[in-house]
């Protein structure tokens, strides 16, 4: 069965920090990992990988796939108080509609 | 901008009561995706359509829910009977996706349907 795991489950860090957030994947066949952020509403998409050590970055946001180590990271720099969300990585499969499988998310909060 | 749009956005019903919900993809989106969203199992992916056909509904429960795509503007997903364990998020997504190797899997998901079954 194709799993996505996500580590750590919640984080609480103040404004300034540095966080890691880690996803590791085991599928059958894998095609891309994505990165959604949710706030009190809908995901929101960040990135998609799909080639190892190519690192995508968005102001303040970065994420780099691991394909060797079936795994990923998102980092966030300098946080601040409207980072405090549910960070979910998703991995697409191929074949029949690219459907993606979600891990169940590290939930963020910063303080002041 | 373009976006998913979903109604209604809350829904309050009792059990026993037929639910449907309603999906509008991105206009050229070809690819689209019912999920729920529980405190305890996250996210879930019932079932999505490619160019209006269904591709895999295996994640639904087949004796009470059902999805259509009567056309390329709108997505049905209805609850018949409801129970109380469906109360959910009900998202819907949409992406346009290929199986080729440029295709994106990006998925812009709409605001949901809360759906609290009494």
């Amino acid at each position: 069965e194709d799993k996505v795991v996500q580590s750590p489950l919640s984080l609480v860090v103040h404004e300034g920090d540095t966080v890691t957030l880690n996803c590791s994947y085991e599928v059958t066949n894998f095609r891309s990992l994505l990165w959604y952020k949710q706030e009190k509403k809908a995901p929101t998409f960040l990135f998609m990988l799909t080639s190892s050590g190519i690192e995508k970055k968005s102001g303040r946001l970065s994420s780099i796939l691991d394909k060797k180590e079936l795994s990923s990271i998102l980092n966030i720099t300098a946080t601040q108080t409207g980072d405090s969300a549910i960070y979910l990585c998703a991995v697409g499969l191929p074949g029949g509609g690219n459907k993606l499988t979600f891990g169940t998310g590290t939930q963020l909060k910063v303080e002041l | 901008d373009a976006r998913v749009t979903q109604t209604p956005r809350h829904k309050v019903t009792e059990m026993g009561q037929e639910v449907t919900m309603r999906c509008q993809p991105i206009l050229g989106h070809n690819t689209v995706f019912w999920y729920r969203q529980t405190m305890m199992q996250g996210l879930e992916l019932l079932a999505y359509f490619r160019n209006r056909a269904p591709l895999d509904d295996s994640g639904m429960p087949k004796d009470r829910f059902s999805a259509e795509m009567p056309d390329a503007t709108l997505a049905t997903l209805k609850i018949q009977p409801s129970e109380p364990r469906d109360s959910a998020v009900y998202f819907c997504a949409s992406g346009f996706i290929t199986d080729g190797f440029a295709s994106t899997d990006t998925q812009y998901f709409g605001p949901g349907t809360r759906l609290t079954v009494l």
